[in-house]
């Protein structure tokens, strides 16, 4: 069974500039939640998608954003982009209560 | 909403020690507790989990105890190897939806 994939892995981007980042969940899995990991913060919870709803919603602004589709696979947007941005973003799929990760994209913004 | 307390790293063993990473949490109800575990490069990988008080998730040697009354799942390996080098995460799981709130991580690294 073919696990999480998200596309691209690295990315570089400038400030104010806006960047998609997409998840291909494992199949059958509905729900799709997107993470940001920073030295400094460690590992944030964005949202989560379940049936092309956003189910949960972290502490986020509203510079971030994301939508399901129907066939599961996920984007998540950031737009003007600031330096802090910088982070490795985690996209998970889970069927019940457990989350498989995929190896996630890293964003740096210069 | 979920927190949890993770023993800061890096902790640093030589190969074939005892291992235990502490982690403490508070929580709605009664979560489901959970250890996920970050090899270097890679995305995180759920090591083992437990449900309920008194339950012991086990895995690849790691062990760890739900304990309802000091809201703890401390996790332990009778013997590291270099292999398990990684930084680990403690993670309760509360609510219908099940979206596990993260600890700040604990590096380990096994020396031969």
């Amino acid at each position: 069974k073919a696990g999480v994939t998200q596309t691209p892995r690295y990315l570089i981007k400038t400030r104010g500039q806006q960047v998609t980042l997409s998840c291909s969940p494992i199949s059958g899995h509905r729900s799709v939640s997107w993470y940001q990991q920073t030295p400094g913060q460690g590992l944030q919870f964005l949202f989560e998608y379940f049936s092309e709803t956003q189910r949960n919603k972290g502490n986020f602004p509203g510079r971030f954003s994301g939508r399901q589709f129907s066939n599961s696979r996920s984007e998540m947007n950031v737009s003007t982009l600031e330096l802090g941005d910088s982070a490795l973003y985690l996209c998970a799929s889970s069927l019940l209560d457990e989350q498989f990760f995929g190896p996630g994209t890293r964003l740096t913004v210069l | 909403g979920d927190s949890v307390t993770q023993m800061e790293g890096p902790v640093t063993l030589s190969e074939e020690a005892f291992l235990t990473i502490n982690c403490t949490y508070t929580a709605t109800g009664y979560p489901s507790l959970f250890w996920y575990v970050q090899y270097p490069g890679e995305g995180l990988q759920l090591l083992l989990k437990a449900t309920k008080a008194d339950d012991k998730g086990s895995n690849k040697g790691f062990e760890a105890t739900y304990r309802k009354e000091t809201t703890s799942f401390h996790l332990e390996k009778g013997s590291v190897q270099v292999s398990d080098s990684a930084v680990y995460f403690c993670a309760p799981a509360s609510g219908g939806s099940y979206i596990p709130t993260f600890g700040r991580g604990t590096s380990l690294i096994v020396h031969p």
